[in-house]
């Protein structure tokens, strides 16, 4: 079991550039969820899919775009790349049983928007 | 708006020296409390999930509680192992909402 995985680890961009950074789970589970974390501001959704073919917006969802691509799989797409999203981006996922409310989490992507 | 407040932002002990950190909240409805450990450059990793008030749990050295308005985290005798960010978490509805964290330095 790997969990949740994420690609890339980090990431160097332009500002203007875009890119897609993507997260699978291999847990079966229902509910996916893009956090970012910076410095002093703690962890805050971005965007989440509580189900396949669902999404919806989070805390700070400006500037991002999701796509549930399936039951495994959630990209976070950054359409044109801001030197404020420099940041350190989670994907975790939760569903199943006892406990289901449990974000499970990947190891991040480390992003830098130049 | 939902809130969560923890304290202190860092905290140095020496080991064996036992401490309590805080996660105070203010939510409208609380369906679980989270606690994560976080070391650096890694995701949070899951410690505890509480549900009510009074309810407590246990892992190794840590011992989570849960009030109407705060849970600590409490370390028992810590190691240098110890040392990482810990969150915490409440769930008002469908998603959780993360406190800043502290940052627990334990050494030798």
């Amino acid at each position: 079991n790997a969990g949740v995985t994420q690609t890339p680890k980090f990431q160097v961009l332009k500002t203007g550039q875009s890119m897609t950074l993507q997260c699978a789970q291999d847990m079966n589970h229902n509910s996916m969820y893009w956090y970012r974390q910076d410095p002093g501001m703690g962890l805050r959704l971005i965007y989440y899919s509580a189900s396949e073919g669902t999404t919806d917006k989070g805390e700070v969802p400006n500037g991002y775009n999701v796509s549930r691509l399936n039951k495994r799989e959630f990209s976070l797409r950054l359409e044109s790349a801001a030197p404020s999203q420099t940041s350190v981006y989670f994907c975790a996922s939760s569903g199943g049983g006892q406990g289901k409310n449990t974000l499970y989490f990947g190891p991040g992507t480390r992003l830098t928007v130049l | 708006e939902d809130q969560v407040t923890q304290s202190p932002e860092a905290l140095r002990l020496q080991e064996g020296e036992s401490s309590s950190l805080n996660c105070s909240y203010t939510v409208s409805g609380l369906r679980g409390l989270f606690w994560y450990r976080q070391d650096p450059g890694k995701g949070p990793e899951f410690l505890f999930t509480l549900y009510s008030a009074g309810e407590e749990k246990e892992k190794e050295r840590l011992k989570a509680t849960l009030t109407k308005k705060e849970s600590f985290l409490h370390i028992t005798a810590p190691k240098p192992e110890d040392s990482a960010t810990y969150l915490c978490a409440v769930q008002p509805r469908s998603t959780l909402t993360f406190g800043k964290g502290t940052m627990l330095l334990v050494s030798p």
